[in-house]
């Protein structure tokens, strides 16, 4: 069965730190891999995500992601954080028909 | 575009009463909906599909008789808990997929419902 792990359950950062979010699945077929964000108090939104080519995916608010198909990974970085970034953000991969498996979340904390 | 509501936001009810918790795609037609279940500190977990028109078909463990799934048209889908009890209690998130054609369709995200059972 497919499953989704991220490394950090908690992370707190500066202003303007960079951050890196692991996040690693199992699966041994074709992926299509995602973030999600979601902000305090709203619902889920798509930060960015990968299907095929550039393994480099670049999405909103400054986020990317890298996609190492060796080593199953699929980590979240952005090189300055705001403290408007403090939201709790999920891993995820498409299982097959659509349906969505999601990692454990990282509550990510930004002092200002 | 591309907006999700849930409806109610929160609900109380009391051990063995029936909660029924909506699902709308404000303007999109959605063919498919998904429900998750979120616990404290832990992951959403899918509990079932809906396809507008069908039977929902739902993940392994998850009961369909205690978690009823109605999708009567493109742009609404209801969860109904039956019997609830308070281990019941929890976090309950929709998510729509856009009707178009391709591979993958983006589902978006409703807000959340938070069920407490007394």
């Amino acid at each position: 069965a497919q499953s989704v792990s991220q490394h950090n359950h908690h992370v707190i950062l500066s202003e303007a730190a960079s951050l890196e979010l692991g996040c690693n699945y199992s699966y041994g077929g074709t992926v299509n891999l995602f973030w999600y964000v979601q902000y305090p108090g709203q619902h889920l939104q798509l930060l960015l995500k990968y299907f095929s080519g550039d393994p480099l995916v670049k999405g909103i608010k400054g986020f990317e992601a890298e996609f190492i198909k060796s080593k199953f990974s699929f980590n979240l970085r952005k090189p300055s954080v705001q403290w408007s970034d403090t939201a709790e953000y999920f891993c995820a991969v498409n299982a097959g028909g659509n349906k969505l498996v999601f990692g454990a979340g990282t509550i990510l904390r930004v002092k200002s | 575009g591309a907006v999700v509501s849930q409806h109610p936001s929160w609900v109380i009810c009391k051990s063995g009463t029936s909660v029924k918790i909506e699902c709308r795609s404000l303007d999109f037609q959605a063919t498919t909906m998904f429900w998750y279940r979120q616990f404290p500190k832990q992951s959403l977990m899918l509990m079932a599909t809906s396809n507008e028109g069908s039977k929902a078909t739902y993940e392994q463990g998850v009961e369909k008789d205690k978690f009823l799934i109605n999708h009567a048209s493109l742009t609404l889908s209801t969860l109904t808990v039956t019997s609830a009890h308070p281990e019941d209690s929890s976090f309950y998130i929709c998510s729509a997929r856009v009707r178009s054609g391709g591979a993958y369709n983006e589902q978006f995200f409703g807000p959340g419902t938070r069920l407490t059972v007394l």
